[in-house]
């Protein structure tokens, strides 16, 4: 159980575009989606932290017009990366705290993005 | 906010030794210490947690304990095998009853090699 996807799985894009990231909770209700981003030999660096409903709380420093955080479901956030430019380029994971779990202060990842732009 | 520092940054150890990672954490109000192994290019792993009701947990080749007091926790890894290889991060969080958020605070991890 406890279960978290993240798609796709890889993508390369081009300067300029746009890339969105999807995070589903597979078996469990999400009250709280977290992502994060972490560059070569680097931790994780948290991103932001949305709950369903309501608007996503971004951590110094990151752009939130650059990065849409939509998390409209109880099991689906998103991701997306507006006007990506090559310093994107970089793994992002999703993290996902749920109800209804035995361990509901666990986090639990999903597998991460790894985002190219050329 | 919280502050999460993680030594030695590099751990090299012989297949069978024990391999210790320490972390220390500055907000008192922490109770949750989770501990994760990533290789790369993957998920980080949970391996062992730690809350702040007790000291010390077990599981198998891998200990956590943790001193509220001088706000520090330790990973320690027992008969270390070469598949042991991979990043280790520590993390602190606030967690329970009436806690919205429970972000993690992560350290910057210990690259851990176990030599065959």
């Amino acid at each position: 159980g406890a279960v978290v996807s993240q798609h796709p799985s890889w993508v390369i894009c081009k300067s300029g575009t746009s890339v969105k990231i999807e995070c589903r909770s597979l078996d469990f209700q999400a009250t709280t989606m977290f992502w994060y981003r972490q560059f070569p030999k680097q931790s994780l660096m948290l991103m932001a932290t949305s709950n369903e409903g309501s608007k996503a709380t971004y951590e110094q420093g990151v752009e939130k017009d650059k990065f849409l955080i939509n998390h409209a479901s109880l099991t689906l956030s998103t991701l997306t990366v507006t006007s990506a430019h090559p310093e994107d380029s970089s793994f992002y994971i999703c993290s996902a705290r749920g109800i209804g779990l035995a361990r509901n202060y666990e986090q639990y990842f999903g597998p991460g993005t790894r985002l190219t732009v050329t | 906010g919280e502050n999460v520092e993680q030594h030695p940054s590099t751990l090299s150890v012989q297949e069978g030794d024990s391999a210790v990672i320490k972390c220390t954490y500055s907000d008192s109000a922490s109770n949750y210490f989770p501990w994760y192994k990533q290789e790369l290019g993957k998920r980080p792993q949970l391996i062992i947690d730690i809350r702040s009701n007790v000291g010390e947990k077990k599981d198998q080749r891998i200990a956590v304990t943790l001193n509220k007091t001088a706000k520090h926790f330790s990973l320690h890894i027992t008969e270390t095998q070469p598949e042991d290889s991979a990043v280790y991060f520590c993390a602190a969080s606030t967690s329970g009853r009436g806690s919205t958020l429970g972000r993690l605070y992560f350290g910057r991890g210990t690259q851990l090699t176990v030599w065959p």
